[in-house]
Order: structure tokens, then sequence, then C-alpha cells
């Protein structure tokens, strides 16, 4: 079976931009999270989808914002982009039962400047 | 929210040591998993292990639940083993908190 597959790797963007990330979770897996990594904060949960829907939010605020397809990819926006909303996003996919066993991807490095 | 804690939060072994891992959380939870982040970024899933033991390899894992704390046992660490191991539980479904991670360099 495939991993969890992030697009793109890397990102550079520059102050006021929005960015669009993408997901492909393991096959069969319906539950996609995304985290978010820097230095500072460490690994901060941002929102977790199942079956299209929102189940699951974190403290950001509301630049950041996701969705899932029917095929369970995911893909998270952050728009008016901040020197701060530099960091490591990661995605994790899961079966989507109650705290299940998390297989995350690569992440994708986005640099804002 | 849930706080979990990591400790040590740096550990410097020479290669063939032994190494324990600690990871404390302050309320119940119904799952408990370990990662190893390697220098590429990439998250491994060492252990799903919310009570009990668990072996795989060189590596173990024990999580007392009653007493929320969860230990990870390197054996005979090799110079791959290095990187970071994060610690993480959940409460709910779809969302984990995790603790600061503990970098874990091996030297040969």
């Amino acid at each position: 079976k495939a991993g969890v597959t992030q697009t793109p790797r890397y990102l550079i963007k520059t102050r006021g931009q929005q960015v669009t990330l993408s997901c492909s979770p393991i096959s069969g897996h319906r539950s996609v999270s995304w985290y978010q990594q820097t230095p500072g904060q460490g690994l901060q949960f941002l929102f977790e989808y199942f079956s299209e829907t929102q189940r699951n939010k974190g403290n950001f605020p509301g630049r950041f914002s996701g969705r899932q397809f029917s095929n369970s990819r995911s893909e998270m926006n952050v728009s008016t982009l901040e020197l701060g909303d530099s960091a490591l996003y990661l995605c994790a996919s899961s079966l989507g039962g109650q705290g299940e066993k998390l297989f995350f991807g690569s992440g994708t490095q986005l640099s804002v400047l | 929210g849930i706080q979990v804690e990591q400790s040590p939060p740096d550990l410097i072994l020479q290669e063939g040591a032994n190494s324990t891992l600690r990871c404390n959380f302050s309320d119940s939870v119904n799952n408990l998993q370990w990662f190893h982040q390697n220098p590429w970024g990439q998250l491994i899933n060492l252990f799903y292990i919310p009570s009990g033991t668990k072996q795989n390899g060189r590596l173990s894992a024990t999580t007392v639940a009653t007493e929320r704390y969860s230990l990870l046992y390197i054996s005979s660490s090799q110079t791959t083993d290095s990187g970071v191991y994060f610690c993480a539980v959940g409460t709910n479904a779809g969302k984990s908190t995790f603790g600061d991670g503990t970098t874990l360099t091996v030297k040969p």
C-alpha cells in the first residue's frame, strides 16, 4: 500500500498570499488530520476530517481552513499568510474509528517571506 | 486541555547503550502512540500502546494508563536511532496532543 502523500514538499510564499496544501491518505483510510510543527510551539493539531466533515478543530485562527473530498483526499488552505505561518505542515491518516493509529506523510515545508 | 510531558528533553548516548524515554500525561486517554521523527521530518509510528507492553526488535514500550505514564525503551542503540521521539495522546477521535519530544543523539 502506498503511504500518505503530501504535496508539494516545499513552498515559498510572501506575506499576504494564500496557499493550498494537499494530502492523499492511505487507501481505505477515511480520517485525515493536519498538524503544524514549529521549533517554538512543537506539534500542534489544526483540524481533522472524516467522511468529508470536520470532526475536530484546534485553536488556530480562521485563516486556516480545510476540506475533504469524497475520495478522502484533503486540502488545507491558509489565507493572508503571516511570517509566523512558516512551519512544517504534517498530514496524518487513520481508518477513522475512535483513537486509531496515525500514519504521517513527509510534510510540506512552508516558508513565508 | 490535556498536558503531555516528555523526559529527558535531550539524550546523548554511545552506540550500544540502552535508554529509557518517559511520557507523562495529565488526564485519562483512550490512545497513546510513540513516534520517531527522522532528520528529514518524517514521523514514523513506533507503537500504538494505550495500555500494556509491546516489543518490536530493539524497541519496546510500556503504558501504565492508571498512573498516566508511558515508557519507551531502546536497547543496543545505533546511530540510525538518532532523531526526535514524540509521545502523542488522544482523548477524542481524530485529535492527538503531542509532547515536546526527546532529542536522541547516538554517537559511533
